[in-house]
């Protein structure tokens, strides 16, 4: 069965804090996602990559960066923790090129910010 | 900005019931459409992928419609069963936006009492 996992569950930080949140799958997909998903607002991507040292902004990079530096991993860095960042986190990855592959997600980060 | 709109926000059956809800987007441009389940505590799953005009795809009980012309997919459950409930998401590509990016709405959260 195809895998994408995230490192935590739930993850309770400070302020100010720098935070990494951990993606890896198992399927040697090319593309790989990180979005948020707030109430009352569909999931939106905030950085994306198709090869590894490669990223994309995508509609919400503020205060994110990312780091792919192996093909399976792809992790999302919160440089300075605010509580506007607080949300639910998911990592997702597709296969190739192709613009009508199917993601493939993990089951999510909740992160509170206090 | 695109935008992808589902309704009903929710939607509360009884079991056995079957019931349908829309997803409505841009019609220009269009090249894929995208159906996701999520079930609480889990991660997001594809149900479905759609490109042509007129496709019409199944999966079990789950089945889905696309009209690229006019801009809209309809996504029916026959005989829904309390573990259909979950949250549908849409999601929407189009030519000209960057490779990574699916336009996603805000879902439909279905509940099914046994």
């Amino acid at each position: 069965d195809v895998k994408v996992t995230q490192s935590s569950r739930y993850l309770v930080k400070r302020t100010g804090e720098k935070v990494f949140l951990e993606c890896v799958q198992d399927m040697d997909h090319e593309n790989m996602f990180w979005y948020r998903q707030d109430p009352g607002l569909g999931l939106r991507l905030i950085y994306f990559s198709y090869d590894v040292k490669m990223k994309e902004k995508g509609d919400i990079p503020e205060g994110y960066s990312v780091s792919r530096e192996k093909k399976e991993r792809f992790s999302l860095i919160l440089e300075s923790a605010s509580t506007n960042q607080t949300s639910m986190y998911l990592c997702a990855s597709s296969r190739g090129q192709s613009l009508n592959e199917k993601l493939f997600f993990g089951s999510g980060t909740q992160l509170s910010v206090l | 900005i695109l935008n992808v709109e589902q309704s009903p926000q929710s939607l509360h059956v009884q079991e056995g019931d079957s019931t349908n809800f829309t997803c409505s987007f841009p019609s220009s441009n269009f090249y894929a459409l995208h159906w996701y389940r999520w079930e609480t505590a889990k991660s997001p799953e594809a149900l479905f992928v759609m490109t042509l005009n007129g496709d019409e795809k199944k999966k079990g009980r789950i089945s889905a419609t696309l009209n690229t012309k006019e801009g809209y997919s309809y996504l029916y459950i026959k005989g829904s069963q309390p573990e259909d409930s979950a949250t549908y998401l849409c999601a929407l590509k189009n030519y000209g936006g960057s490779q990574g990016n699916l336009i996603f709405g805000k879902g439909t959260k279905l509940s099914v009492k046994p």
